[in-house]
């Protein structure tokens, strides 16, 4: 996974609390992307940032979700209140210049969220 | 229509079978093309990139169609370990890529 750590790698929640997902990108890569899967489907684009600044979000939940990457640390997407609804696989990725020039994005394992 | 449509499958062909996946995208500034292999509960891995009009590596081969957004992947001589879902990943124009809903593969003994 070429260096992309994402942790915790698996977390229970229940139904209002709140969850928090790290992701350190590879060493020298600038650009975050966060992903998530459902049971049984595809990954969903959510969010792309790039030091401090917030790219794209246009796959964000309008309410309750929110991403930030730091000058310093990880990056984090913070879900409040979780619902049922939430628990899904959510894959963190990281680029060293922005995917659209071809540079490729390299996943982390992943960080598998359950709602009871 | 989708950004990205594939045809989800299930491919069940036999070991040292040809397979070929096709797919579609819609947004004609998409610059780069990737190809991405994810196996069950696992995160997607790089298999290929796609240059120019296509490019080989091994039993894979990618083609691109830029004048009718469509993108193909060739796998010969199928193995076992073949076995994952394939994702065709076209960037966009703000540098996220977009991942389809992936083509599922059962290589059989």
């Amino acid at each position: 996974n070429a260096g992309v750590m994402q942790n915790p790698r698996h977390l229970v929640r229940r139904r209002g609390q709140e969850a928090r997902l790290r992701c350190s990108p590879v060493k020298g890569h600038s650009h975050v992307y966060w992903y998530r899967q459902l049971p049984e489907e595809g990954l969903k684009f959510m969010v792309y940032l790039q030091k401090e600044n917030i790219i794209d979000e246009s796959g964000m939940p309008k309410e309750r979700f929110s991403a930030e990457f730091p000058k310093e640390g990880p990056s984090i997407l913070r879900i409040q209140q979780v619902v049922r609804g939430d628990s899904a696989a959510y894959f963190c990725a990281s680029s060293r210049d922005s995917a659209f020039s071809g540079n490729t994005i390299y996943f982390g394992e992943g960080s598998w969220l359950t709602v009871v | 229509r989708k950004e990205v449509e594939q045809d989800p499958g299930p491919f069940n062909v036999p070991e040292g079978a040809t397979v070929a996946f096709n797919c579609t995208y819609s947004n004609s500034a998409s610059q780069s093309f990737f190809w991405y292999r994810q196996d069950c509960r696992k995160e997607p891995k790089l298999l290929m990139s796609v240059y120019s009009s296509g490019n080989e590596d091994g039993r894979f081969t990618a083609q691109l169609n830029r004048a009718s957004q469509y993108i193909s992947l060739l796998i010969r001589d199928s193995k076992l370990s073949d076995s994952a879902t394939y994702l065709c990943v076209p960037s966009s124009n703000t540098g996220k890529l977009i991942f389809g809903q992936g083509t599922t593969l059962q290589v059989k003994p």
